[in-house]
C-alpha cells in the first residue's frame, strides 16, 4: 500500500522569506503522480503543484516549486517570498497512474506566516 | 468551469440521528471521491465511484455509512445513526481518469 510521511507538523517562515516543506512516500509503483495541496481555514483543498513521476524536470508554479527525487522517493515543496495568504496547512498526496486511482494524503504540515 | 458543489456547509445533529450530505462533481468528471477529515488529519478515502459503480469501499463503515451516485452524477452520502467520532469535515472530489482531484469546500459534520 502507498504511504505519504510528511514530518514536520507545523512550520514557520517570516514574509518574504523562502520555507521548504518535506514529504516521503513509499511506493511499488514506477508512473505515478505527486501533489501539493493547501488547504486554508476555509476548509477547500486547492491544488499547489503536481509532478508526474516520469518527469525529471521539477515542477514550478510562480513562487511554488518542487524538489523531486524520485529515487530516494521525496518530494519536497518550496515556497519563495512566503506571504501572509500562504498560511495553512499543506498536504502531500500520491496518485497511481493507473485508471481511477485513488488520492493518498499525508497528514499535512500547518505553515505560519509571520510579520 | 464550475468547481464541485457541496452542501449542506454545516451541519450539528445529536448522537443516534441521521444525516445526508449532497455533491455534484464538475461536469464531465467521470471518478468522485467522498473523503472524511478528522481535525488535525489528512483526509481519509471512504468511498469512490467510477460514473456509477463502487470502486474502493474499503475503509467506508458500512453498519452506518452509505453512499450512492444514481445516474454517475451527483451523489449523497449518508450517516445512520451518527456517533460523536463522525465529527468531521467531509470532502467530495472529482477528477477525469487520471490528474489532479479537484475539491468542494466540504461540510463540517458535528455530533454532540
Amino acid at each position: 500500500a502507498q504511504t505519504v510521511t510528511q514530518s514536520q507538523p507545523e512550520m514557520s517562515v517570516q514574509e518574504a522569506e523562502t520555507v521548504t516543506l518535506s514529504c516521503t512516500y513509499d511506493t511499488s509503483e514506477s508512473d505515478y503522480y505527486l501533489f501539493w495541496y493547501k488547504q486554508p481555514p476555509s476548509r477547500q483543498m486547492i491544488l499547489v503543484i503536481r509532478q508526474e513521476a516520469y518527469k525529471q524536470q521539477n515542477a514550478t508554479e510562480n513562487r511554488f516549486s518542487v524538489n523531486f527525487q524520485k529515487a530516494a522517493k521525496s518530494f519536497s515543496l518550496k515556497i519563495s517570498d512566503s506571504q501572509l495568504g500562504d498560511a495553512a496547512m499543506y498536504f502531500c498526496a500520491y496518485r497511481y497512474t493507473g485508471t481511477a486511482s485513488k488520492l493518498t494524503f499525508g497528514t499535512g504540515t500547518r505553515l505560519q506566516v509571520t510579520l | 468551469e464550475a468547481g464541485v458543489a457541496q452542501s449542506p456547509r454545516y451541519k450539528i445533529i445529536e448522537k443516534r440521528q441521521s444525516v445526508a450530505f449532497w455533491c455534484n462533481p464538475i461536469s464531465g468528471h467521470a471518478t468522485l471521491y467522498w473523503y472524511q477529515q478528522i481535525l488535525g488529519q489528512g483526509p481519509k478515502l471512504l468511498i469512490q465511484f467510477q460514473n456509477n459503480g463502487v470502486v474502493d469501499d474499503s475503509q467506508l463503515p458500512k453498519d452506518r455509512f452509505s453512499a450512492e451516485r444514481l445516474k454517475g452524477v451527483d451523489s449523497t452520502l449518508k450517516i445512520q445513526p451518527a456517533k460523536l467520532e463522525d465529527s468531521a469535515v467531509y470532502l467530495c472530489a472529482s477528477s477525469l481518469a487520471v490528474g489532479a482531484l479537484h475539491f468542494g469546500n466540504g461540510t463540517r459534520l458535528t455530533v454532540t
